[in-house]
């Protein structure tokens, strides 16, 4: 059971140029999540997508673009990567009761990204 | 959304109990608390997760007083392998989730 897989795990880009983040879950949630998380800090929600066809904006979502593709894959864009944009990303998903309540995520181990 | 205070670091023996206080003082009545664990290169794992008094797994405890604005982790006889970053978050819907700095456990020999 692979849970969730983020590709590429490591990436260098230049300045301008554009890429997209991809991550697949195959437990069957509603809901994704893309983080950031730069040294010392901890994760800063980007944009998640309750359930298939939704997406909403987080904490810190200037510069990025999402699509929730199908119910398994969330996809990152970063349309004009800027040195600002040097993180490691992760990928999470959730499940969701009837009640409203989230439960707890799972996550990918995260992509690397350096921009120069 | 419940703003989460904890300490920024803590230092331990092996086999000592380890207790990481979290406050959250402006919980929401539809609020549960979980706590996460994060190893260097690799994603937030969950741990456990609480409403109210205490909830008990394989790996830890957790603490809920009745007022519920403070919860406190509880890992019992840590190991080497307990070095990590624990986060504490409260939430129950979609919010806008934010996990902070957390609090960074160094198990020493």
């Amino acid at each position: 059971n692979a849970g969730v897989t983020q590709t590429p795990k490591f990436q260098v880009l230049k300045t301008g140029q554009s890429m997209t983040l991809q991550c697949a879950q195959d437990m069957n949630h509603n809901s994704m999540y893309w983080y950031r998380q730069d040294p010392g800090m901890g994760l800063r929600l980007i944009y998640y997508s309750a359930s298939e066809g939704t997406t909403d904006k987080g904490e810190v979502p200037n510069g990025y673009n999402v699509s929730r593709l199908n119910k398994r894959e969330f996809s990152l864009r970063l349309e004009s990567a800027a040195p600002s944009q040097t993180s490691v990303y992760f990928c999470a998903s959730s499940e969701a009761l009837p009640t409203g309540r989230v439960l707890p995520q799972h996550f990918g181990d995260g992509t690397r990204l350096s921009i120069l | 959304l419940a703003k989460t205070t904890q300490p920024i670091s803590m230092d331990s023996y092996e086999g000592q109990e380890v207790n990481i206080t979290c406050s959250h003082n402006n919980i929401a009545t539809n609020d549960y608390i979980t706590w996460y664990q994060q190893f260097p290169s690799q994603g937030p794992r969950f741990i456990i997760q609480g409403y109210k008094t205490k909830v008990t797994n394989e790996v830890a405890s957790l603490f809920i007083p009745a007022d519920r604005k403070s919860s406190t982790l509880s890992l019992p006889r840590v190991s080497l392998s307990d070095t990590a970053v624990y986060y504490c978050l409260v939430g129950g819907g979609y919010q806008k989730v934010t996990f902070g700095i957390g609090t960074k456990l160094q198990v020493i020999p």
